[in-house]
């Protein structure tokens, strides 16, 4: 069965740098999402986008973050300048039709030093 | 907006008891509602989804679960644990737009399954 990909599995940086989260979608899938989930929270919507733009984003996306398709395969989250409160678990998903479900990856742990 | 509430963050069961996990909703529009499963270092799992067909869904590894409009709720269950069911389960409730499916997920719950 298809499955969404994300490299690397854990990341750690220092505080200020930037980074970025990759993520191969399934490949027929046309909607795609970042999912944040802080240790001992919820699973947090980020983003969605669609036909190369954002659609929807939370009040957590701010200016720090940015997502992109470079490619039409990958689909990545950018933290230009990361602060210890992104340190989190960071999910991929991405789904076919409208109404269909999410198929999500294994995740990024992020960890910010 | 929509919003999930899962009552019980842990939740320990023997083998092969019933397992039963408990989802309350609301939303604004008749709700798309999901479960899905997280094994340890692993990424999410759907479980089943309720998409305003049948009320009794029928999902993976012998889950199912009901949604009853008159209660808000999505519960969820299974007749006999299995130690492989030890994991973290979300219930989740979507708003679909015309540009995505935006889900909105409970606490979780995380299940032990003891022998």
């Amino acid at each position: 069965e298809p499955e969404v990909t994300q490299t690397p599995s854990h990341q750690v940086t220092q505080m200020g740098q930037e980074v970025i989260l990759r993520c191969v979608p399934i490949s027929n899938h046309l909607y795609f999402y970042w999912y944040r989930q802080i240790l001992g929270q919820k699973v947090e919507f980020l983003v969605s986008f669609y036909n190369n733009e954002i659609s929807e984003k939370s009040e957590i996306f701010d200016d720090q973050f940015s997502v992109e398709r470079p490619d039409g395969s990958n689909f990545t989250l950018k933290i230009r300048s990361t602060k210890l409160e992104d340190s989190a678990m960071y999910f991929c998903a991405s789904s076919a039709p409208l109404n269909s479900p999410l198929h999500f990856g294994n995740g990024t742990r992020l960890t910010v030093t | 907006a929509q919003s999930v509430t899962q009552l019980g963050s842990h939740v320990s069961v023997s083998e092969g008891a019933l397992v039963l996990l408990r989802c309350n909703y609301s939303s604004s529009v008749p709700p798309y509602l999901f479960w899905y499963v997280q094994y340890p270092n692993q990424g999410l799992q759907l479980l089943l989804k309720y998409t305003s067909a049948a009320t009794l869904v029928k999902g993976i590894n012998g889950f199912e679960a009901e949604f009853k409009k008159s209660e808000t709720s999505f519960h969820l269950t299974k007749p006999s644990a299995h130690m492989s069911d030890a994991a973290e389960y979300f219930c989740a409730v979507s708003l679909i737009k015309a540009a995505g499916n935006k889900l909105t997920f409970g606490g979780g719950t995380r299940v032990l399954v003891k022998p």
